[in-house]
């Protein structure tokens, strides 16, 4: 079965620390990871992907995360963090199609708390 | 820019009342989909529509149906809320359904069964 793993309910940092939400998955075939955050009150907002190529991605407001095949990760990091970044974080899969269903897996959401 | 649009953003309903969701998306694109959020489940895929004129169950469809209006609506329909349905709704939109765009999401629809 496929899955997205995010074992952190909430991960407390300080501003002007770096940041990590860890993410896992399992699944059948190629994966294809994206990361969103989601404000209070507010649909979920793109952050960035990887598909192919190299292993790090940087995308929205500072953010990387690192794709490990090995260990079936991508953790999303950020090198200093801000309160604005204050959020809840989500890690989702899409597979690509065996027979024409292309789906995205969620994972259950990790709350970020940035203290000043 | 207005992207996807939900309406009602709250509503409070009676078990056995029946009501309908509204998403409207205005960039164009071909596929949209229905989610509900749990707290502590992420999103599951109630619904989606690959293409205009096409629906398919996603993995939580019962006692939901839906209808893509045209290229750019996409309702929900619930025809006998009952209390397990209460939650928040999100509605999304992408390019297409086979490619790996993200999907563009609006802001929920808060939904509260008695």
């Amino acid at each position: 079965a496929q899955s997205v793993a995010q074992p952190e309910d909430q991960v407390n940092v300080a501003e002007g620390n770096p940041l990590t939400v860890k993410c896992t998955y399992s699944v059948s075939g190629n994966p294809y990871l994206f990361w969103y955050v989601q404000y209070p009150n507010r649909g979920l907002q793109f952050l960035l992907k990887y598909i192919t190529g190299d292993n790090l991605v940087k995308g929205s407001y500072g953010f990387e995360a690192e794709f490990n095949k090995s260990q079936t990760s991508f953790h999303l990091k950020k090198p200093s963090a801000l309160v604005s970044d204050s959020a809840l974080y989500f890690c989702a899969v899409r597979v690509k199609p065996l027979y024409n269903f292309n789906k995205f897996y969620f994972g259950s959401g990790t709350k970020l708390n940035v203290k000043p | 820019n207005a992207g996807v649009t939900q309406t009602p953003k709250f509503q409070v309903l009676k078990t056995g009342q029946s009501m309908t969701l509204q998403c409207a998306q205005d960039m164009n694109h071909n596929s949209m989909y229905w989610y509900r959020q749990d707290p502590g489940m992420g999103l599951r895929l109630i619904y989606y529509s690959a293409s205009e004129g096409t629906t398919d169950k996603g993995e939580v469809p019962n006692g939901y149906n839906v209808s893509r209006l045209n290229k750019r609506e996409f309702s929900l329909r619930l025809e006998s809320a009952a209390p397990s349905q209460t939650s928040v709704y999100f509605c999304a939109s992408s390019e297409t359904f086979w490619d790996n765009q993200p999907q563009h999401f609006g802001d929920g629809t808060r939904l509260s069964i008695l």
